[in-house]
């Protein structure tokens, strides 16, 4: 099964710097998505972005994808502390009409105050 | 919004038990999901659900069943408690195909 794969594995960066976090994978999708885990905890949604965009904003958040290259990245501007956590890219299978999602193996964002 | 719990935060079994892990959403949800994460590996499916009394394995379903008898609610079942079943369990559940997953907070289980 196609796998997302998140580079790079860990960031660390000062408060009020921006984050860049990028996502390969490697079949069609409908489209792609972004998760946040805080340590310990359950996933949260972040933004989903379909195959026929390039690009989305939700308030500090910046997603583009390329489906020619198979890939996406993220981007989280003027960072806080709070903006710790893990990020996850998610995809789905054109081919499948499950639901199902293919998690990459995450980002750990550490963001000094 | 939309609120997916798990009957437990942390759980501790010794091998050889029967375990349930339960889920329940309140969204009306078709679909839900049962993950486990570990280091190293990320999340692995191992099964999900879109509809009452419909289960699909998912890419790791050794040792583990499912029921899904009412829409709101999805459990996990270890027939028989393993070590190598020591993880971080999370439910998810979705409104359709190929929209945003909704997360519980995790089921962290030991087995001794």
């Amino acid at each position: 099964s196609q796998q997302g794969e998140e580079d790079p594995q860990a960031l660390s960066i000062q408060e009020g710097e921006n984050a860049t976090m990028n996502c390969s994978y490697k079949t069609s999708i409908n489209n792609l998505q972004w998760y946040r885990q805080n340590s310990g905890r359950g996933l949260v949604h972040l933004i989903l972005i379909r195959s026929n965009e390039r690009e989305k904003h939700s308030g500090r958040l910046r997603v583009t994808l390329d489906t020619s290259k198979k890939s996406s990245s993220l981007l989280i501007t003027a960072s806080r502390a709070a903006d710790t956590a893990s990020y996850f890219c998610a995809t789905d299978e054109r081919s499948s009409n499950t639901g199902k999602l293919i998690f990459g193996q995450g980002t750990t964002l550490q963001v000094k105050p | 919004d939309v609120k997916v719990t798990q009957s437990s935060r942390y759980l501790v079994k010794r091998t050889g038990e029967k375990v349930f892990l339960e889920c329940v959403q309140d969204m009306d949800h078709e679909n839900m999901f049962w993950y486990r994460q570990d280091p190293g590996l990320g999340l692995r499916l191992i099964y999900f659900s879109y509809d009452v009394k419909m289960k699909e394995k998912g890419d790791i379903p050794e040792g583990y069943s499912v029921s899904r008898e009412k829409k709101e609610r999805f459990s996990l079942i270890l027939e028989s408690a393993s070590t190598n079943q020591t993880s971080m369990y999370l439910c998810a559940s979705s409104l359709g195909d190929w929209t945003a997953q909704f997360f519980g907070p995790g089921t962290r289980l030991t087995v001794l």
